[in-house]
């Protein structure tokens, strides 16, 4: 079975600090890995994901994402912090084969401060 | 082009009633999946269809139904509903199910007083 483990339920920056969110997956199988925003009463939107090609992924709004199998880690991170930023990030896994469906993690509120 | 839509954003229901809720995927889009978000926890998968066939389905009691039609919307249908239904239910369209970018709506807000 596969799931994520995110770490922090809540982070707190300053605006032009650096973003850290830590994903940690277990995974039986080489996954899809994952990560979504999600702005208050809206829906998720899609970040970045790892497809197996290069282990640094970068996604939008200056995200990026770092594949590292031997610590079973896909920790997402932002050079400087806005305040635009401020909102829900889930870390997600799916296998990469066949037909399975998202496994989502707890999520970790960022919020940043002025 | 359209993205995700859902209808209706908020719904109240009591304990007891039913409940539809639906779901316009992106135009070309074939593949629909329903997820549940509690308050405070991350979405969890309810049902995928393709082609109006179910192509999975999470670990959700039978209350918990849903359909593909042909144009590819989808209805998620909840009878005798709970206090513990009380959820932000996402649908999501994809191109095909084994397709990986998912793209969600902004979900329907169901509170189950």
């Amino acid at each position: 079975a596969q799931s994520v483990t995110q770490l922090g339920s809540h982070v707190s920056v300053s605006e032009g600090a650096l973003v850290l969110l830590r994903c940690n997956y277990s995974s039986s199988v080489p996954p899809y890995l994952f990560w979504y925003v999600q702005y208050p009463n809206q829906g998720l939107q899609l970040l970045l994901k790892y497809t197996s090609a290069a282990t640094l992924v970068k996604g939008i709004n200056g995200f990026e994402a770092e594949f590292k199998k031997s610590e079973t880690s896909f920790h997402l991170t932002k050079p400087s912090a806005h305040m635009s930023d401020a909102a829900e990030y889930f870390c997600a896994v799916r296998m990469n084969s066949g037909n399975t469906p998202l496994v989502f993690g707890k999520g970790t509120r960022l919020s940043v401060i002025a | 082009d359209a993205g995700v839509t859902q209808s209706p954003t908020h719904l109240i229901k009591t304990r007891g009633q039913h409940v539809t809720l639906r779901c316009s995927p992106i135009s070309g889009h074939k593949s629909v999946s329903w997820y549940q978000q509690v308050l405070g926890q991350g979405p969890q998968f309810i049902f995928q269809y393709y082609e109006k066939e179910e192509r999975g389905r999470g670990n959700f009691p039978d209350r918990f139904s849903a359909r593909q039609f042909p144009n590819y919307s989808s209805e998620l249908n909840v009878n005798a509903l709970l206090l513990g239904d009380s959820a932000l239910y996402l649908c999501a369209s994809s191109l095909a199910p084994s397709n990986e970018k998912l793209f969600f709506g902004s979900g329907t807000q169901l509170s189950v007083l």
